[in-house]
Order: structure tokens, then C-alpha cells, then sequence
């Protein structure tokens, strides 16, 4: 049974464009989730997505949005990058919603120059 | 004061040695998780608990729900235990679940030959 993936792998962009990541979960899980890791601030939550509706969003700006697709997969969008948005992006995906094993993917490491 | 907070920040141990790391939480939880590292930055679920204890191989994880305390242990450490470990917890107030996990600081483990 195929993991959690993500695309791309690397991703490199300037101050102030739009970066996508892009995640699939494993086959039979319905709900997506999304965490940052910058570096020394450890792992943030950033969306949580089940069934195709956005069911939390942690403490980031608007600028950091998403959607889920109705095969489940989902994509991260970041507008207007900041130096700060540099980090790992990591997606993981459950069966079902709240309290269930989070199934991590490999992360997209984002650098904005 | 952080929702969960994990003990200690670093830790080196020679192999064979016995790695007790601590985890306290003060927020109301479905679950627990313990979470392991690599360098590359792939995360692994090691355990999911929401009472008493697990074992998988060499490691234990343990709950007091009362003291909003955990515990994972490693027995005989190897080299390739070597890595970053985190707790995490699957909030819940009342009924209602957030889905997302709230994380510890991390602690990494050095397990010298």
C-alpha cells in the first residue's frame, strides 16, 4: 500500500510569489492535514481538511490557504511569500476524523530567497 | 506555557542504556502520540495511546490520563534509535474534536557505540 506522497520535493521561490504543494493521502483516508516546521519552531498545524471541507485552520495568516479535492488529495497554496515561510511542509492524512494515526508524507521543503 | 511540553530538550545515552522521555500536556486530549524524526525529516507514528501502556520491540510508551503525563522508553538503545522524538496530542473539549495535533518541542537522542 502506497504512503502519503507529496509534490514537489523542493521548492524554491522569491519574496512575494505564490508557491502550491501538493499532497496525496493514502488510498481510503478522507482526511488531509497540513503542519509547518520552520526552523527552532518545531511543528505548527496549519488546515485540516475532511470530506472536502476545511474543518480547522490554525494560527496563520489568510495568505495560507487550501483546498481538498474529491479524490481526496489536497493542495496547499501560499500567497505572497515571505522569508519567513521558509520551511518543511508536511502532510499526513487519517481514516477518519480527530484522534486517529496520522500518517505522515515525506514533507516539500520550501525555501523563499 | 506550552500545551505540551517534553523533557528532556537533549539527550545522549551510550548503547544499551535505558531512554526515559517525559511528556506533559494541559490541554484535554483524545489521544497521544509519540513520533519519531529522522534527519532527512520524515516522521513515523511510533504509538497512539489514549490509556495505560503499548510495547513495540524495544519501546514502551505509558499514560496517566489523571496527571496528563507520558512516557516513552527505549530499552537496550542501539545507534539507530538515534533521532528526534515528539509527543503529540489529539485535542478534544467535550465532544468536539480538532483534528489537528498539537506537538512537543522534541527531544533528540544521540545513542553513541
Amino acid at each position: 500500500e502506497a504512503g502519503v506522497t507529496q509534490s514537489p520535493t523542493h521548492l524554491i521561490k522569491t519574496r512575494g510569489q505564490q508557491a502550491t504543494l501538493r499532497c496525496s493521502p493514502i488510498s481510503g483516508h478522507t482526511s488531509v492535514y497540513w503542519y509547518q516546521q520552520a526552523l527552532g519552531l518545531g511543528l505548527q498545524f496549519l488546515l485540516w481538511y475532511d470530506e472536502g471541507e476545511e474543518r480547522n485552520r490554525g494560527n496563520f495568516p489568510p495568505r495560507f490557504s487550501g483546498r481538498q479535492f474529491p479524490n481526496y488529495s489536497s493542495e496547499l497554496n501560499v500567497n505572497a511569500l515571505e522569508l519567513e515561510d521558509s520551511a518543511l511542509y508536511l502532510c499526513a492524512s487519517s481514516q477518519g476524523p480527530g484522534g486517529e494515526t496520522q500518517y505522515f508524507g515525506p514533507g516539500t521543503r520550501l525555501l523563499v530567497l | 506555557k506550552n500545551e505540551v511540553e517534553q523533557s528532556p530538550q537533549n539527550l545522549t545515552a551510550q548503547e544499551g542504556e535505558f531512554i526515559t522521555i517525559n511528556c506533559s500536556y494541559s490541554v484535554g486530549i483524545s489521544a497521544l502520540h509519540w513520533l519519531q524524526q529522522h534527519p532527512g525529516g520524515g516522521i513515523v507514528s511510533l504509538f497512539m495511546l489514549s490509556s495505560g501502556k503499548k510495547k513495540h520491540g524495544r519501546l514502551i510508551a505509558t499514560i496517566n490520563i489523571q496527571e496528563k503525563h507520558s512516557s516513552l522508553h527505549i530499552t537496550a538503545s542501539h545507534p539507530r534509535d538515534s533521532a528526534v522524538y515528539i509527543c503529540a496530542v489529539s485535542e478534544r473539549a467535550g465532544g468536539t474534536s480538532y483534528g489537528k495535533l498539537t506537538f512537543g518541542q522534541g527531544t533528540i537522542l544521540t545513542v553513541h557505540p
